[in-house]
């Protein structure tokens, strides 16, 4: 019965690969996203969606690609990775309108 | 803009000794505010948040907060520490625009 859950939770590929992080979240949540924690473990939001629609987009470059099939669902595709994509990925979700975001148990992406 | 400031990035105490994390936020209204702990390899947990109403909020594992308007601040405190509390700290705040702004985090070590 897990809130929050996000697969893989390790990603180990090659540069120029592209991945796909999957998230679902059975809360009955709106609003879903995506933050980047680096390597000094600082947390940046990089996306949210609320029903299936873009609301947030943080400057992230395009080869980030985030899709929501449904509401209950956030996956976010990276194309041509880079070293420096390489973090650990969280998704969350929340009825939004600044209210508490859960979070899933993150995505360990290292990129070689 | 929002910002929030953790200064201190590492805290060592004995274990049964009473903590005290600071966090102060800059945001131009009445903000939503929140903390979280990140235990070694894992996802971001909600302690506690503050919406309105009482600016002293209990939390769980024994954690509360104080808002305090006039220093925009929102420390976190415990009265005695366990060993089980070693993990990072996070300070965030979340405006009307439903993105979590976040400190760098405190990194908390408990010594028996």
């Amino acid at each position: 019965d897990t809130a929050v859950s996000q697969t893989p939770k390790y990603l180990v590929t090659q540069m120029g690969n592209d991945k796909s992080i999957k998230c679902e979240q059975n809360l009955g949540h709106d609003t879903m996203y995506w933050y980047k924690q680096d390597s000094k473990k600082f947390l940046k939001i990089m996306f949210s969606y609320n029903n299936k629609e873009l609301i947030i987009n943080e400057t992230v470059p395009n080869r980030f690609s985030p899709k929501s099939p449904d509401k209950a669902h956030l996956n976010l595709h990276i194309n041509s990775l880079e070293l420096g994509d390489s973090a650990v990925y969280f998704c969350a979700s929340s009825q939004g309108g600044g209210e508490t975001q859960y979070f899933g148990p993150g995505t360990r992406l290292l990129v070689l | 803009a929002q910002s929030v400031t953790q200064p201190d990035i590492h805290i060592t105490v004995s274990e049964g000794a009473s903590l005290e994390l600071r966090c102060n936020y800059s945001y131009g209204a009445t903000p939503y505010l929140f903390w979280y702990v990140q235990s070694p390899g894992q996802g971001l947990q909600l302690l506690l948040k503050y919406f309105s109403g009482d600016t002293l909020v209990q939390g769980i594992k024994g954690f509360e907060a104080e808002f305090k308007r006039s220093q925009s601040s929102f420390n976190l405190r415990k009265p005695s520490v366990h060993w089980s509390d070693a993990a990072e700290y996070f300070c965030a705040v979340a405006g009307n625009t439903d993105k979590l702004i976040f400190g760098t985090g405190t990194r908390l070590q408990v010594f028996p």
